[in-house]
């Protein structure tokens, strides 16, 4: 199966933590990813995770990868305002035909209040 | 720096009419995709092409079309519109190996159909 999930939505004071969750059902991914999408616009990487790692520390995010449980999260350190936008998990298939594509969860919208 | 384009950033179109939507990157890149975008549903994938002239239909295809006649060019065609298809659209483009190279995103059609 191919259904990545996550919570709809967060909200988190200024300068605390945040954390948003996913969870995927197909362990063959080899790559994840954390995309961001801020109001009217498209999505934008934000980091990424390679399927052999447990972990990924870029400044203020920190990607978490736990394969048994088949969970993903991503950390964001000192939450600002600026980081109010829709977050996506997703991750790297090849389909049956043998070509890559991403699957998407359903987007967490953080909500950031100053 | 990567740029993908969509024709349109609103569209108002009526029940039954012809819809295209079209998409323009600049780097190159194998892979198209076209995508909507739901409250709740998240991303889901409705065509992609790996090459000229290729299509391979996503998950969600009925009441759509697509049309790559050149590299850097992927059309969704819309039919004869309805008001179920009222909603965010996506193109993105990728390298054909995607790993770290991931999607980039245009910045998205809201068409509403009345």
């Amino acid at each position: 199966g191919e259904d990545v999930e996550q919570s709809l939505f967060l909200s988190v004071r200024e300068g605390d933590s945040s954390v948003i969750n996913c969870t995927y059902t197909d362990s063959s991914s080899t790559y994840l990813y954390w995309y961001k999408q801020e109001p009217g616009a498209g999505l934008q990487l934000l980091t990424y995770i390679f399927s052999n790692m447990d972990m990924k520390q870029d400044q203020r995010l920190t990607v978490l990868l736990n394969k048994k449980d088949k969970h993903l999260s991503l950390r964001i350190a000192d939450t600002q305002t600026g980081d109010s936008a829709i977050y996506f998990c997703a991750e790297n298939l090849s389909n049956s035909g043998g070509y890559q594509k991403v699957t998407f969860g359903t987007g967490t919208k953080l909500q950031v209040i100053p | 720096d990567v740029k993908v384009t969509q024709s349109s950033r609103y569209l108002v179109k009526r029940t039954g009419e012809k819809v295209f939507l079209e998409c323009v990157q600049d780097m190159d890149h194998e892979n198209m995709f076209w995508y909507r975008q739901d409250p709740g549903l998240g991303l889901r994938l409705i065509y992609f092409s790996y090459d000229v002239k290729m299509k391979e239909k996503g998950d969600i295809p009925e009441g759509y079309s697509v049309s790559r006649e050149k590299k850097e060019r992927f059309s969704l065609i819309l039919e004869s519109a309805s008001t179920n298809q009222t909603s965010m659209y996506l193109c993105a483009s990728s390298p054909r190996l995607m790993g770290v190279d991931t999607q980039y995103f245009g910045p998205g059609t809201r068409l509403t159909v009345l």
